[in-house]
Parts: C-alpha cells; sequence; structure tokens
C-alpha cells in the first residue's frame, strides 16, 4: 500500500525558518513525482511545486518560486518543503501527494497534511 | 497563472444529476488533455477521483464522469447520494511544466 507521511504540526513565529516533510513507503519512491499542495483555512487546493526524487528536478508555480524550496533526499524517500523566513500568510495546511508524471500532474496518493501555523 | 474558475456551489437532491463545470484558457484546460478532479471531505486530504478529462482511477464509482469542451471541462455526479457532500477540484496543466487548480465547488445535498 503506498503511502505518505507528513511530519507534525508546526507553530512558528514570523521570520523563522522551517522545513516539513513527507515521507514514502516502499522502493518505487524515486520513480514518482512528489508535489506540494497549499491550503490556507477556509479557502481552496493550490498547486506549489513539483519534484522527482531520483534526480532531485523540481518545478515551481510562478506562485511560490522564489517563496518556498522544495528538496528530497532519495535514500530516505523523503521530500521536503521548506521556508527561510515565514510570515503569517503562511499559516496554512501543506500536503504532499504523489503523481506518476509531471505533465498534466495526477496527484494520486496523499500524505495527511502538516498544519503551519505562523504568528505575527 | 490565474485558478481555473468553478462555481462556488451546486447543490441537488439525492439521485439526482449534477455537473460542477471547471474554466480555464486554451493555455491550459484549452489546450490539454490533462484534467484531473479531486474530492475533499472536511478535514480530510483530497481524493483523486478523475484524470485526463474521463479517465476514472480504480475504485472510484462509475457514477462520476468527465467530460471536456473548448476551455470548459466538466464532473458530472449522477444518483447523487448523501456521501457525495463534499468540497470538488478541477486541476489542469498549464503548458508551463505547472499545473493549477480550480477554485473549488461545494457540493450539497439536499
Amino acid at each position: 500500500e503506498v503511502q505518505l507521511v507528513q511530519s507534525g504540526e508546526e507553530v512558528k513565529k514570523a521570520g523563522e525558518s522551517l522545513k516539513i516533510s513527507c515521507e514514502g513507503s516502499g522502493n518505487t519512491f524515486t520513480n514518482y513525482w512528489i508535489g506540494w499542495v497549499r491550503q490556507m483555512p477556509g479557502k481552496g487546493l493550490e498547486w506549489m511545486g513539483i519534484i522527482y526524487p531520483g534526480d532531485s528536478e523540481t518545478r515551481y508555480s510562478p506562485s511560490f518560486q522564489g517563496q518556498v524550496t522544495i528538496s528530497a533526499d532519495k535514500s530516505s524517500r523523503t521530500a521536503y518543503l521548506q521556508w527561510s523566513s515565514l510570515k503569517a500568510s503562511d499559516t496554512a495546511m501543506y500536503y504532499c501527494a504523489r503523481s506518476p508524471g509531471r505533465v498534466g500532474t495526477r496527484f494520486e496518493y496523499w500524505g495527511q497534511g502538516t498544519l503551519v501555523t505562523v504568528s505575527s | 497563472q490565474s485558478a481555473l474558475t468553478q462555481p462556488a456551489s451546486v447543490s441537488g437532491s439525492p439521485g439526482q444529476s449534477i455537473t460542477i463545470s471547471c474554466t480555464g484558457t486554451s493555455s491550459d484546460v484549452g489546450g490539454y488533455d490533462y484534467v484531473s478532479w479531486y474530492q475533499q471531505h472536511p478535514g480530510k486530504a483530497p481524493k483523486f477521483i478523475m484524470y485526463d478529462v474521463s479517465n476514472r482511477p480504480s475504485g472510484v464509482s462509475n457514477r462520476f464522469s468527465g467530460s471536456k469542451s473548448g476551455n470548459t471541462a466538466s464532473l458530472t455526479i449522477s444518483g447523487l447520494q448523501a456521501e457525495d457532500e463534499a468540497d470538488y477540484y478541477c486541476s489542469s496543466y498549464t503548458g508551463s511544466n505547472t499545473d493549477v487548480f480550480g477554485g473549488g465547488t461545494k457540493v450539497t445535498v439536499l
């Protein structure tokens, strides 16, 4: 069974840095793309970016380019989403999800979500 | 890169059919057959229910169907059931190595 397990809830202050994680099960982790999706409180889904852990090729939505960094460690089957300086507007639920391809992502499997709360 | 346009809400009675639209441009929905749909119940992670416009993943009810005409994709739920009450999101490839979601539609079963 495919599972994506995300790191736990985070409560941070504006200006702090943060790195959240998404660990995949199985030995095919490097054959799929892992994407990140933001959902602000009471709002819709936003496509942030996607990475191929096999070679770390990464694509960002223009809205998130330069605002976050997506990375992966194929040896630990883990993808990461990080911020160097959080803002209150980064408060949201963040989901990772797996797609078989980059062109026309199909997020077939999702993590449980990581809630990030940033106070000003 | 703007979000795709979905109606904020759609409602129907049990047993009825409803259709949710997802409107983009010729640069996304209209340009590629890479439209997916997701269902999200309150407090839960989204669930993948349709891909490449009209293909259902294994295990998804055949009451869900997808189509596309021009720059608008649609998800139809037939034989509406109480469990279908949820938020629904479309997404489309944008041709610049990224995808974009729609704003979401709340489906209410009356």
